[in-house]
């Protein structure tokens, strides 16, 4: 079993639409949480930390489910500029372990 | 304030050829990682140095791959001989603290084609 798991997509939605992707992750003893944007041919940039409380930044909300060792982006009134991958990244012992990555298209 | 500079940003080499690599981190992050990322997959991490020490390379292939943090500054990628899945983009991050906690910076990558 992979150590981050997500549906690598794509998701094809219109601009305005809210979207969800989800990502699972393996080792319980994980503590940090993050999710990072990458673009076509570009480097990865962090995008928000996820935190247990969740936390929301603009049209960004990110959730955390210890339980069910499952984290959460959900993006509302998506926007052109919105198309990337967005890669789930969980800190293992002292280094990230990222996603494959969903990829995500907003058509207009 | 500078990002992370990485060169070349494209190289093309046959199998068997050898290549480098070269990371200028964000002036002041103590610590420096190498990412190797294959096409339609997320970043692998194959090394971690904090200053000039390696704090994690136990997911470098050492055969053929080394790296080196002189003077705890640049670093430097190696692989030889190459093979033909060492195509991929490898991605220099940098980071104020270790441990991952804090904000990585990544470099624009440089992508290698192995023929």
């Amino acid at each position: 079993r992979k150590e981050v798991e997500q549906d690598p997509g794509p998701f094809n939605v219109p601009e305005g639409a809210t979207v969800a992707f989800n990502c699972t992750y393996s080792n319980s003893a994980s503590q940090s949480f993050f999710w990072y944007r990458q673009d076509c041919r570009k480097e990865p940039k962090l995008l928000m930390s996820v935190y247990s409380s969740g936390n929301e930044d603009g049209r960004f909300t990110a959730q955390l489910n210890r339980a069910s060792q499952y984290i959460s982006l959900l993006i509302r009134d998506s926007k052109l500029s919105d198309s990337a991958t967005y890669l789930c990244v969980v800190k293992g012992f002292q280094k990230l372990v990222f996603g494959t990555g969903t990829r995500l298209l907003v058509s207009p | 304030e500078a990002g992370v500079a990485q060169s070349p940003r494209y190289k093309i080499i046959e199998k068997r050829q050898s290549v480098a690599f070269w990371c200028n981190p964000i002036s002041g992050h103590a610590t420096l990682y190498w990412y190797q990322q294959i096409l339609g997959q997320g970043p692998k991490l194959l090394i971690q140095f904090q200053n000039n020490g390696v704090v994690d390379d136990s997911q470098l292939p050492k055969d053929r791959f080394s790296a080196e943090r002189l003077k705890g500054v640049d670093s430097t990628l190696k692989i030889q001989p190459a093979k033909l899945e060492d195509s991929a983009v490898y991605l220099c991050a940098s980071s104020l603290l270790s441990g991952g906690v804090d904000t990585q910076y990544f470099g624009p990558g440089t992508r290698l084609t192995v023929l």
